[in-house]
């Protein structure tokens, strides 16, 4: 079955406590993104990648980092997590390029709800 | 950047009758406008999108309509049903450009019996 997933689905934390959430697509797709959900806000983009070592900022990166060392996966780091990043973060993918067909659909992850104390 | 703004926030109609939600970018390079929606508790699905060189595109009770000159485009859903209650989110983008998108607000849609 063709699909994101993403570990934990749930996690609460301590300020200051690195933590890593993780993101994997089974779809070989190009395009990864990190988006994070807030009441009022909508989905914001935090980094994204087009494609294995290629990174790049959205535009709510700081706090975070990412690496794409392998094309299946796109893991978010939270170096020291602080209350201000407790959101419900969702990771993307979509096929960056194909021969005519429709290449811009974004796949969304289940979700993980991260509470940082 | 790119700046998307979505109205309204919050949205109640009666089942059977139509719902609107509107959405305004900044970019005129944006070329690529879907429209995703998140039933509570799950994740964002894509329902429709529409590309800038068509206007209006239907899918069942499901149009979005585009006026690039205007920068705004809008979904419509007719003869709405309870299972339509969920938030809606327009984003906009450059399709093929890095597939980078920015999302609206969103708007929380109530179907009422």
């Amino acid at each position: 079955e063709a699909q994101v997933t993403q570990n934990p689905r749930y996690l609460i934390t301590v300020t200051g406590k690195k933590l890593t959430v993780t993101c994997s697509q089974n779809m070989n797709h190009e395009y990864m993104s990190w988006y994070r959900q807030d009441p009022g806000l909508g989905l914001r983009q935090i980094y994204y990648s087009m494609n294995v070592e290629v990174t790049d900022k959205g535009d709510v990166p700081e706090g975070y980092k990412v690496s794409r060392k392998e094309k299946r996966n796109f893991p978010l780091i939270l170096e020291s997590p602080s209350p201000n990043q407790t959101s419900l973060y969702f990771c993307a993918s979509s096929l960056f390029f194909s021969h005519g067909g429709s290449t811009d659909t974004q796949y969304f992850g289940p979700g993980t709800r991260l509470t940082v104390l | 950047g790119e700046n998307v703004e979505q109205h309204p926030s919050t949205l109640s109609v009666q089942e059977g009758d139509s719902a609107v939600i509107k959405c305004t970018y900044s970019d005129s390079a944006s070329n690529y406008f879907p429209w995703y929606k998140q039933e509570l508790g799950k994740r964002p699905q894509l329902i429709i999108d529409i590309r800038s060189n068509v206007g209006e595109k239907k899918d069942q009770r499901i149009a979005v309509t585009l006026n690039k000159t205007a920068k705004h485009f809008s979904l419509h859903i007719t003869e709405t049903q309870p299972e339509d209650s969920a938030v809606y989110f327009c984003a906009a983008g450059i399709t093929g450009g890095g597939n980078k998108l920015t999302f609206g607000t969103g708007t929380q849609l109530k179907v009422e019996l």
